[in-house]
């Protein structure tokens, strides 16, 4: 079972939608968690941290389940800068495991 | 400097060739951390550096790759007789934090290799 699962999408969603991705993790050690933006052919870039009483950044909210083991993150207003893979991060021990990132198409 | 510096940016190798990536971190970052991404898959852990000591190296796939850090700065990333399945792009990345614990890290622009 992989460490960190994700759905690879591809998410298309109009201007101005509001989308929701998931992810789960599997080891209930998992001390710390993220979601990155990467962009085609581009290094991945720290979107946002996650914590347990969930954070919000402008349009951006992330949420953390650590009974359930899931992670979630919430675009309002969606932008067309916001077209990217989203990559859901999980820290246990010295290591960060990747999902493998979900595609988000934003659409005129 | 500002960002963390990779070079090669390109690198083309013929199977059987040995390759050296290089990494600059951003100055003064303790953390070092060297990952492998395939085409449409997430970053996969390779190993990782606190000052010089390579404290886990787990995620290096076979004994043809090998990473140093001498003097807790630069690293360098070598893949001996490489395959075509070593194709993908190196990223390195860097954090001021032991383990990058709490506040994620940053990552270069990566090496892209392909193996030919």
């Amino acid at each position: 079972r992989k460490e960190v699962e994700q759905d690879p999408g591809p998410f298309n969603v109009p201007e101005g939608a509001t989308v929701a991705f998931n992810c789960t993790y599997s080891n209930s050690a998992s001390q710390s968690f993220f979601w990155y933006r990467q962009d085609c052919r581009k290094e991945p870039k720290l979107l946002m941290s996650v914590y347990s009483s969930g954070n919000e950044d402008g349009r951006f909210t992330a949420q953390l389940n650590r009974a359930s083991q899931y992670i979630s993150l919430l675009i309002r207003d969606s932008k067309l800068s916001d077209s990217a893979t989203y990559l859901c991060v999980v820290n246990t021990g010295n290591q960060f495991y990747f999902g493998t990132g979900t595609s988000l198409t934003v659409i005129p | 400097g500002a960002g963390v510096s990779q070079s090669p940016r390109y690198k083309v190798a013929k199977r059987g060739q040995d390759v050296a990536l290089r990494c600059d971190p951003i100055s003064g970052h303790v953390s070092l951390f060297w990952y492998q991404q395939a085409l449409g898959q997430g970053p996969e852990f390779l190993t990782y550096f606190q000052n010089e000591a390579q404290l886990d190296k787990s995620g290096l796939p076979s004994d043809r790759f090998f990473a140093e850090r001498p003097e807790g700065s630069v690293s360098t990333l070598k893949i001996q007789r490489t395959q075509q399945e070593d194709s993908a792009v190196y990223l390195c990345a860097s954090s001021s934090v032991p383990g990058g614990l709490n506040y994620g890290y940053t990552f270069g622009s990566g090496t892209r290799l392909t193996v030919v």
